[in-house]
């Protein structure tokens, strides 16, 4: 059962466009939603996260949208930029409970800008 | 400040063996997780442990062991290997124990096991 499901697999965007990836998550107890980046070779690296009380979320040209409702959140990056070229993993997890704090991770998207 | 360390970077090993990694965390973090990334995936949770306690444990076979030691470093064992547990092992660390506390969890890079 994948409990974080992420699209698209890859996304090829332009620079100075704007890179859209979304997930959407099936259990209504996590309570936490983190974006990571990682390039190869590399261990992931926080980007940015979102706890349900809030719907955005903007630290610089990244921005999570959070729709409580639907179950669902996405990472916008603003003017995307070559250096940007990454795989982007969304993550969940929730605070209470057993192997709390434990991140479930989405399959992840390979973004390529071109310059 | 240093960030998350991990030895080795990279190991080979063979059918049948053990194989032990070694996690620092960043100086004051408490909490350890460990993650196994396959090539094209996403990290998929191991262990977390918290003052030297296993505090959760993801869905891996018994041949999977890890330990935290009185300085907060851990150690991920794995025994009896199999082509399959060819991956990256990410290391986590956090202040607290992520998840009551909310906090964030900082990976190392990794150690490479290959299984041959």
């Amino acid at each position: 059962q994948q409990q974080v499901k992420q699209s698209p697999q890859s996304l090829i965007v332009q620079k100075g466009g704007i890179s859209i990836i979304n997930c959407a998550y099936e259990n209504t107890a996590f309570d936490y939603f983190p974006w990571y980046q990682q390039f190869p070779g590399k261990g992931p690296a926080l980007l940015i996260a979102i706890r349900p009380d809030v719907s955005e979320k903007k630290e610089g040209r990244f921005t999570i949208s959070f729709n409580k409702s639907a179950k669902q959140f996405s990472l916008h990056i603003m003017d995307s930029q070559p250096g940007d070229s990454a795989t982007y993993f969304c993550a969940a997890s929730k605070g209470y409970g057993g192997s709390q704090g434990n991140l479930i991770f989405g399959k992840g998207t390979k973004l390529s800008v071109k310059p | 400040d240093a960030g998350v360390t991990q030895s080795p970077t990279h190991l080979i090993k063979t059918r049948g063996q053990q194989v032990t990694l070694r996690c620092s965390p960043i100086s004051g973090h408490k909490s350890v997780s460990w993650y196994q990334q396959v090539l094209g995936q996403g990290p998929q949770f191991i262990f977390q442990y918290y003052e030297k306690e296993e505090r959760g444990r993801g869905n891996f076979p018994d041949r999977f062991s890890a330990r935290q030691f009185p300085n907060y470093s851990s150690e991920l064992n794995v025994n009896a290997l199999l082509l399959g547990d060819s991956a990256l092992y990410l290391c986590a660390s956090s202040p607290g124990l992520a998840g009551i506390y909310r906090e964030t969890q900082y990976f190392g890079p990794g150690t490479r096991l290959l299984v041959l």
